[in-house]
């Protein structure tokens, strides 16, 4: 079944904890990224990746580190998170530019 | 960068009748239009998209308009049923997989 998986699905965690959210998908998909929903302000772009080693800021990448070491994986990091960067994070992949973006499930995430 | 603006927030009608919501983009380079709807506590699913070589698509009771020249969007539902509840999203993206969501209309489909 093709899906992006990504983990946790909720965590609460204390300012300054260093955390990690998976992601990864089975679709061979070359486009990745990260998106934060908060109310009022729709999906807003963390970070993306076309391809393996090649990631790009999207519109609110403070706070946040990624990678694409593998083409499957493509992890979100907060280094020192804090509370505004409670929310809710979808993880996303796609074929190619301009092509069926797929979600995953949500990572509920909440910084204390 | 790109600016994408979603009208109405909430739209409230009833059965069978229909519903319209509204996006305007400022970034001609955006070329790929998606709507989304996102039920609660679910992920965003793919309903429709538009390509801005084409101005209209059609699929069953969804259609989606597109005005390349005024740089708006919108989304047509006909014969609303309740299941059409939810929040619906639109976004403009680029050929690098850049993405802006609109702010969301929240659709309320009373029986």
């Amino acid at each position: 079944e093709a899906q992006v998986t990504q983990n946790p699905r909720y965590l609460i965690t204390v300012t300054g904890k260093k955390l990690t959210v998976t992601c990864s998908q089975n679709m061979n998909h070359e486009y990745m990224s990260w998106y934060r929903q908060d109310p009022g302000l729709g999906l807003r772009q963390i970070y993306y990746s076309m391809n393996v080693e090649v990631t790009d800021k999207g519109d609110v990448p403070e706070g946040y580190k990624v990678s694409r070491k593998e083409k499957r994986n493509f992890p979100l990091i907060l280094e020192s998170p804090s509370p505004n960067q409670t929310s809710l994070y979808f993880c996303a992949s796609s074929r190619a530019t301009g092509n069926t973006i797929y979600f995953g499930e949500g990572s509920w995430l909440t910084v204390v | 960068g790109e600016n994408v603006e979603q009208h109405p927030s909430t739209l409230s009608v009833q059965e069978g009748d229909s519903a319209v919501i509204k996006c305007t983009y400022s970034d001609s380079a955006s070329n790929y239009f998606p709507w989304y709807k996102q039920e609660l506590g679910k992920r965003p699913q793919l309903i429709i998209d538009i390509r801005s070589n084409v101005g209209e698509k059609k699929d069953q009771r969804i259609a989606v308009t597109l005005n390349k020249t005024a740089k708006h969007f919108s989304l047509h539902i006909t014969e609303t049923q309740p299941e059409d509840s939810a929040v619906y999203f639109c976004a403009a993206g680029d050929n690098f997989n850049k993405f802006y969501f609109g702010s969301g209309t929240k659709l309320n489909v009373k029986p």
